[in-house]
């Protein structure tokens, strides 16, 4: 069945840690979205993509950055984590080409623990 | 910014009962608004979603209604099920939000046996 992966699922590391999140799709969808997710705070963009060669920032992008390796990858990045960054990491896909371009299809999450 | 709340937080239905989810925006010109299951364990999944210029769309047990006058929409689920158990989230597309998407906060619905 065509998926949305991430890696890892869980980890612990401590502050300061460079640690990088990753995404992988077989949907064949050309959209890619990053979003974190907190008790009584929903989901919250973090970073999105329509294609290889478009980043854009969502709404809590400070602390995080991205790479679009390909159409089917989107890593997130925490180039120095920090404790309040912990949270449930979500990474969806959408297609651009279809009339449901707004249909979000979500991978597993990664729960990220920063001591 | 754009803005979608969500209530109840938590929502607690006897099995066989009904329950409903609200959800209120604040772009006028929104025009698309899904709703998302979360499953223990799992990411979100669509399961219903309306479109602005329609008022009501039913799926079997689950429907959602829109009023746009009043900018809110609403989750109902009826002849509850214990597998309904799970967290649900409402989203917008905000009219110039190029095509993203904007959360409500969550609810957490318990099915009791």
């Amino acid at each position: 069945d065509a998926d949305v992966t991430q890696t890892p699922r869980n980890r612990i590391t401590k502050t300061g840690k460079r640690i990088m999140l990753e995404c992988s799709q077989t949907k064949g969808h050309d959209r890619m979205y990053w979003y974190r997710q907190d008790p009584g705070l929903g989901l919250r963009l973090i970073y999105y993509s329509f294609d290889v060669k478009d980043i854009n920032k969502g709404e809590i992008s400070d602390g995080y950055s991205v790479s679009r390796q390909a159409q089917a990858k989107f890593s997130l990045s925490l180039e120095s984590a920090i404790p309040n960054q912990t949270a449930l990491y979500f990474c969806a896909t959408s297609d651009s080409g279809t009339h449901r371009v707004n249909e979000q299809f979500f991978g597993p999450g990664t729960r990220l623990t920063v001591l | 910014g754009e803005n979608v709340e969500q209530h109840p937080s938590t929502l607690s239905v006897q099995e066989g009962d009904s329950a409903v989810i609200k959800c209120t925006y604040s772009d006028s010109a929104s025009n698309y608004f899904p709703w998302y299951k979360q499953e223990l364990g799992k990411g979100p999944q669509l399961i219903i979603d309306i479109r602005s210029n329609v008022g009501e769309k039913k799926d079997q047990r689950i429907a959602v209604t829109l009023n746009k006058t009043a900018k809110h929409f609403s989750l109902h689920i009826t002849e509850t099920q214990p597998e309904d158990s799970a967290v649900y989230f409402c989203a917008a597309e905000f009219a110039f939000g190029n095509e993203k998407l904007t959360f409500g906060t969550g609810t957490r619905l318990t099915i009791i046996p």
